[in-house]
């Protein structure tokens, strides 16, 4: 069946890099899409970005050039890498599935600490 | 950047109410709106796809409408497990943009 599974740091230190692996299971990363959102604390979601199953990324401008995509079709995984992390990156990352976003993983909490 | 403003942030409603939470866009999506529901420490959960169709499992009651740039998700009959966070999203073009989201609790 389909799976997302998010896993990173807990713990990140201010003006570091975020690195975060979505594994999934269940389908193919050339087929479909898939698009990062996260979700601070009490807050609401945000979309960062997307993986296209042609190889292509997509990014929110909001995260400029702070955010990278990229994936090994190999593994299937997509990787998230941000950088110059600062406190209101504290959030819930999430990876979803293709543009219709019908499956999520867990999503990791990730916590940037000064 | 295309604005999803929703609406209200907060519906306090009784069980067996009829409830409507509204976006509007900011610009023309067509039909590139979904709807989504979370649940406290859970990933979001689609409901309703191009505007008007039910996802996978998702109860009768729930229902997706367009009217111009409004678009709706409405609740013919609350129940106790549809207390709830729910975003809009539009995917019409980059960046997706979400609504601010509406806690639906109960009275």
């Amino acid at each position: 069946q389909v799976q997302l599974k998010e896993t990173g740091p807990d713990l990140v230190q201010l003006t570091q890099t975020l690195s975060i692996t979505c594994t999934v299971s269940g389908f193919s990363l050339t087929t479909y899409n898939v698009h990062w959102v996260r979700q601070p604390p009490g807050k609401g979601l945000e979309w960062m970005g997307a993986m296209w199953n042609g190889g292509g990324t997509d990014y929110n401008s909001a995260f400029k050039s702070r955010l990278s995509i990229s994936r090994d079709t190999s593994k299937s995984q997509v990787f998230l890498k941000m950088n110059s992390l600062q406190t209101d990156d504290t959030a819930k990352y999430f990876c979803a599935r293709s543009s219709a976003f019908d499956y999520w993983g867990q999503g990791v909490m990730v916590t940037v600490s000064s | 950047d295309i604005q999803m403003t929703q609406s209200p942030s907060s519906l306090p409603a009784s069980l067996g109410d009829r409830v409507t939470i509204t976006c509007r866009a900011s610009q023309d999506i067509g039909n590139y709106l979904r709807w989504f529901q979370q649940k406290p420490g859970k990933s979001p959960r689609l409901m309703i796809y191009g505007a008007t169709n039910l996802a996978a499992g998702v109860p009768s009651r729930f229902s997706g409408s367009r009217s111009g740039s409004d678009y709706s998700l409405t609740i013919s009959s609350l129940e106790s497990e549809d207390m709830a966070d729910y975003y809009c999203l539009q995917s019409k073009e980059s960046p997706f943009t979400f609504g601010s989201g509406t806690k639906l609790e109960i009275k």
